[in-house]
């Protein structure tokens, strides 16, 4: 069972476009939902993270935006770089019932085209 | 500063061959998890401990036993490895739930 379904699976953008990647939930016991990014051969690394008590954080170019209501949420990249082409996974993280998890979407690789 | 250390970085096993994965953490982290990662499949949560002599199943914990004997290690035990159970293995730390996960550069593990 995918607790936290991630869209799309890949991702092509042009250098300076906008990257947009989303993720969906059904467990409404999700307190923390981070994004992490992945570059080949190595561990995933916090990206940037946020609490359902807001609705949109930013950091630089990198924006998460929250939708409790829909238990929706997106990454967007803004001025995507070449950089940035990376694997990007969405998180979220739970301690219901005494069972502490933070479960992971499959990922979405992203190209930047220069 | 060494963050998330992951022992070995590659191995290759026989069917049925047993094998133990070392994670060591410097951060002083009470939580600790294993993962697998495979293509297509994201990461998933194998086991999980949120403190020195504790450990939790997480969704894919068959065939997977763990030990969190001091704090700042977390060990990964296969007793029979499987085909099935090749992948990529990742450790991470957090000082706490709901705050930043460090992982480790990963083990790339093939069983034959």
């Amino acid at each position: 069972q995918q607790q936290v379904k991630q869209s799309p699976q890949s991702l092509i953008v042009q250098k300076g476009g906008i990257s947009i990647i989303n993720c969906a939930y059904e467990n409404t016991a999700f307190d923390y939902f981070p994004w992490y990014q992945q570059f080949p051969g190595k561990g995933p690394a916090l990206l940037i993270a946020i609490r359902p008590d807001v609705s949109e954080k930013k950091e630089g170019r990198f924006t998460i935006s929250f939708n409790k209501s829909a238990k929706q949420f997106s990454l967007h990249i803004m001025d995507s770089q070449p950089g940035d082409s990376a694997t990007y996974f969405c998180a979220a993280s739970t301690a219901q019932g005494g069972s502490e998890k933070l479960v992971f979407g499959k990922g979405t690789k992203l190209t930047v085209n220069p | 500063n060494a963050g998330v250390t992951q022992t070995p970085k590659f191995r290759v096993l026989k069917t049925g061959q047993s094998m133990t994965l070392l994670c060591a953490q410097d951060m002083n982290h009470e939580y600790m998890y294993w993962y697998r990662q495979d293509p297509g499949m994201g990461l998933r949560l194998i086991h999980y401990s949120v403190g020195e002599g504790t450990t939790a199943k997480g969704e894919v914990p068959d065939g997977y036993n763990v030990s969190r004997l001091k704090k700042q290690n977390f060990l990964l035990g296969l007793e029979s490895a499987a085909p099935s159970q090749t992948s990529v293995y990742f450790c991470a730390s957090s000082y706490v739930r709901n705050t930043e996960a460090f992982f480790g550069q990963g083990t790339r593990l093939t069983v034959v």
